[in-house]
């Protein structure tokens, strides 16, 4: 079975600061991706970053980058340089990519992020 | 170009009465979702269309609720009749397959209060 672990439910940062989310994933498909989402207090789901399982090197998306290690599971979303708006939800999601499969994404249950002045 | 858009963007209604939530996918999006959010369930897939058809359904909580994409650019979720425990926000997303990523792209959510 496809799961997602987000172990941190909440977690605080100093402005101006680099912090990492962790992301754990179990599949059973050999070729997946990886999504993170943000979720501010406005309510509106955004994508940030995505990583293919087959991707030679992390994916990066301005002040996002992931720490994808493949052998250990995890997909940690990494953002350098804290702003204020980065407060928010933080929604880890996997899909398998084979053909055929089904296009659910499997869900993390979030982690809350709050960025300090 | 436009993103997924969602209307209403708040509805509170009565118990017992219908409720349709309607969303238009992002222009030549093949792939449409609908998501409920609540605290204690977080975020659930309800349904998916591809290319206006209903491809899995197992998420819709019960008979009360239903789907329906007449075409490209436009889908409804109806609740009928409405329950309390209905309250929560919905989602509508779409992706396109073959961009590699296949990332979905999500509206603003209607926050529904059924009373």
């Amino acid at each position: 079975a496809q799961k997602i672990t987000q172990t941190q439910p909440g977690m605080f940062v100093q402005e101006k600061e680099a912090v990492t989310l962790d992301c754990t994933y179990d599949t059973s498909d050999p070729s997946y991706g990886l999504f993170w989402y943000k979720q501010p207090s406005s309510g509106e789901m955004i994508f940030l970053i995505y990583q293919g399982s087959y991707d030679q090197q992390n994916a990066t998306e301005g002040r996002y980058s992931l720490n994808f290690q493949k052998a250990r599971k995890s997909a940690n979303l990494v953002i350098s340089a804290s702003q204020l708006g980065d407060s928010a939800m933080y929604f880890c999601a996997m899909r398998g990519l084979r053909a055929g499969n089904n296009r659910k994404l499997i869900w993390g249950l979030g982690t809350s992020l709050a960025v300090n002045p | 170009d436009a993103g997924v858009i969602q209307s209403p963007r708040h509805e509170v209604t009565e118990m017992g009465q219908e409720v349709t939530l309607r969303c238009k996918p992002i222009s030549g999006h093949d792939y449409l979702f609908w998501y409920r959010q609540t605290m204690m369930r977080g975020l659930e897939l309800l349904i998916y269309f591809n290319n206006n058809v209903p491809i899995d359904d197992s998420g819709m909580p019960e008979d009360r609720f239903s789907a329906k994409m007449p075409n490209a650019s436009f889908s409804t979720l109806k609740i009928q009749p409405s329950e309390p425990r209905d309250s929560a926000v919905y989602f509508c997303a779409s992706s396109r397959p073959g961009e590699g990523t296949d990332t979905q792209y999500f509206g603003p959510g209607t926050r529904l209060t059924v009373l």
